[in-house]
């Protein structure tokens, strides 16, 4: 079966760029989603189509998404952005999650 | 913007079904896909299925024995019903509205989502 891998945890200065990345067979060829839960909360929509930002989520806030690896790239990353994040994408009808990045800004 | 609340029973006994109804304000259910996912407690997300207003559905085939989703477009709603649940089910669940989406099919993004409400299962 299919699956989206993601690293367990990012650790991240204030300031840098935090790139958090999921990794499947083929990923590139599928569009990839990314959503962001602080803890306690449902989570939120950061990026679609591989690259959208919808409008409320800031600018420093991008995805790519090329051969096997989407990425999900923080820039100038604040204390706000501590949370955890998924990626998503769809195979065979089935709509897939990775297992969710710890993000820490230290 | 899209609203979403979810409600029901916070505690189900195993081999009992769980019945969670997703109340949509600020758009109409006759507009989107709309989508229950889950969240075991400290675990990732799991997507449980899907469904349009016209009637199509969509179902994890890890759920699809034991899942229905319906719509009640007269009162904005959108309800989950899982059959024979066991300790597994006890999770956080979500219904979210879907992007992207064509008038047969969806493989969009999860766009606006409820708070999630808490269901345990335990007699």
């Amino acid at each position: 079966s299919y699956e989206l891998t993601q690293p367990p945890s990012v650790s991240v200065s204030p300031g840098q760029t935090a790139s958090i990345t999921c990794f499947g067979d083929k990923l590139g060829n599928k569009y990839a989603s990314w959503y962001q839960q602080k803890a306690g909360q449902s989570p939120v929509l950061v990026i679609y189509q591989d690259k959208k930002r919808p409008s409320e989520i800031p600018e420093r806030f991008s995805g790519s998404n090329s051969g096997n690896t989407a990425t999900l790239t923080i820039s100038g990353t604040q204390a706000v952005d501590e949370a955890d994040y998924y990626c998503q994408a769809w195979d065979s009808s089935t709509a897939l999650f990775g297992g969710g990045t710890k993000l820490t800004v230290l | 913007q899209v609203q979403l609340q979810e409600s029901g029973p916070g505690l189900v006994k195993p081999a009992e079904p769980l019945s969670l109804t997703c109340t949509v304000s600020g758009g109409s259910t006759s507009s989107y896909y709309w989508s229950w996912i889950r969240q075991s407690p400290g675990k990732g997300l799991e997507w449980i299925g899907y469904i349009y207003y016209s009637g199509i559905t969509n179902y994890n085939p890890s759920l699809k024995s034991r899942v229905t989703i319906s719509v009640d477009t007269s009162k904005n709603q959108v309800s989950l019903k899982l059959n024979s649940v066991t300790a597994a089910d006890t999770a956080v669940y979500f219904c979210a509205s879907m992007g992207d989406c064509s008038a047969t099919t969806c493989y969009g993004y999860l766009h606006h989502w409820g708070q999630g409400t808490l269901v345990t299962v335990s007699s």
